[in-house]
């Protein structure tokens, strides 16, 4: 069964520094997303991003952050200068058409030090 | 912004039908209803989702009342494996961003 997958699984950085997210969604899906979960807390949306443009985005979604499909198969979550608070774990999902459901990838944690 | 009200948590044996409530008086006519779970803080994972009609898949069954204002997410034969934190999710048709609450903690004991 397709899945999406992420990388890495778990990835530390100091403040400051800049970091991507990576993310292979499943091949024949169009339309994707990036949600984060802070620890202990809910998982929120941040971003979705269809024909390689963002469809709509939270207001945790500022301009530290950034998508992109750089090639046919990956997608990118990235954040210019982490925060302590941007220490979450960060769930891509992606969708295949209109009325389809969300699909979820394992996560990245990431540790902002 | 919550537009479902779940338990926080439910105890369910294992073998058991489990049966999680899902409030959503507020639900308008393009909304769906829509269950996710998510096990230890993997990825969610979504289980089924339905607009007025009783659904069942090889997941679980979704009973939606007729007013449409609650529904209930049945496990039929709960394993330990169902232990999961269970997200009842309305959606409207247009807009497929999930907002997630805190969702009911079901525990499966053997």
């Amino acid at each position: 069964e397709p899945e999406v997958t992420q990388t890495p699984s778990h990835q530390v950085t100091q403040m400051g520094q800049e970091v991507i997210l990576r993310c292979v969604p499943i091949s024949n899906h169009l339309y994707f997303y990036w949600y984060r979960q802070i620890l202990g807390q809910k998982v929120e949306f941040l971003v979705s991003f269809y024909n390689n443009e963002i469809s709509e985005k939270s207001e945790i979604f500022d301009d530290q952050f950034s998508v992109e499909r750089p090639d046919g198969s990956n997608f990118t979550l990235k954040i210019r200068s982490t925060k302590l608070e941007d220490s979450a774990m960060y769930f891509c999902a992606s969708r295949r058409g209109l009325g389809d459901e969300q699909y979820f990838g394992p996560g990245t944690r990431l540790t902002v030090t | 912004d919550a537009k479902t009200t779940q338990p926080p948590s439910m105890d369910c044996a294992e073998g058991r039908a489990a049966n999680l409530p899902c409030n959503h008086s507020t639900i308008s006519g393009n909304e769906y209803v829509y269950w996710y779970r998510q096990i230890h803080s993997q990825g969610p994972q979504y289980i089924i989702h339905g607009l007025k009609n009783n659904e069942t898949n090889e997941m679980a069954s979704l009973i939606i009342t007729e007013d449409r204002k609650s529904s209930t997410l049945i496990l039929p034969h709960a394993t330990l494996r169902d232990t999961a934190v269970y997200y009842c999710i309305v959606r409207v048709a247009s807009d497929y961003k999930l907002s997630f609450g805190a969702g009911t903690t079901v525990t499966v004991r053997a």
